[in-house]
């Protein structure tokens, strides 16, 4: 069964800093992977998938997302954080044998400091 | 925008007492799924529906039922409500059912038992 885990489910960062969301994966098979946002009030929003191909993959509002098979990881990056970066993001992972279902991590509160 | 509409958006009910959430996919989506975020859960798959027909299922109770109608809303039936149920609930939509397909999700019904 595929499961996510997030490490730290708040992380704090200056504004212009690194920011560095860290995922782990279980899966039997190739996953499927995900990057989701959550800002207050709101549903979740995709920022950035991978899929197949190109284990470097770049998403919305400057972020970006390493799948690293050797090391079942899928963390997410962005290089300088921005005050509208604060918002809940999720790990989610899905394959073909899952039946179909997406399976969220816990989440991780982004917090950036002025 | 994600073109997924939930009503309604605020649900307060008594325990014992049933309700019924509401969801129409983005237009051109077949697949919908539905989701519970609780603090201590997080985010918990119940079950998904592709062309009116049950694809997936995850821990949804049985005092919980779902149904995709031909113009592919659908609906989400709690009944015998507790304490326990309250929780924000997410439908969220797909063009496939491929596990490769990203979520385009609702702005949610939060669901208050008293």
């Amino acid at each position: 069964a595929q499961s996510v885990t997030q490490l730290g489910s708040h992380v704090s960062v200056s504004e212009g800093a690194l920011v560095l969301l860290r995922c782990n994966y279980s899966s039997s098979v190739p996953p499927y992977l995900f990057w989701y946002v959550q800002y207050p009030n709101q549903g979740l929003q995709l920022l950035l998938k991978y899929t197949t191909g190109a284990t470097l993959v770049k998403g919305i509002n400057g972020f970006e997302a390493e799948f690293k098979k050797s090391e079942t990881s899928f963390h997410l990056t962005k290089p300088s954080a921005h005050m509208s970066d604060a918002a809940e993001y999720f790990c989610a992972v899905s394959d073909d044998t899952g039946g179909f279902k997406t399976i969220f991590g816990a989440g991780t509160r982004l917090f950036v400091k002025a | 925008d994600s073109g997924v509409t939930q009503t309604p958006k605020h649900l307060i009910t008594a325990t014992g007492q049933r309700v019924t959430l509401r969801c129409s996919p983005r237009s051109g989506d077949l697949s919908v799924y539905w989701y519970q975020q609780s603090l201590d859960q997080g985010l918990q798959f119940l079950i998904q529906y592709y062309n009116g027909e049950e694809r997936a299922k995850g821990n949804i109770l049985e005092r919980f039922s779902a149904q995709q109608f031909p113009d592919l809303h659908s609906e989400l039936n709690l009944s015998s409500l507790e304490l326990g149920d309250s929780a924000l609930y997410f439908c969220a939509s797909s063009v496939s059912e491929l596990s490769n397909s990203p979520l385009h999700f609702g702005n949610g019904t939060r669901l208050t038992v008293t």
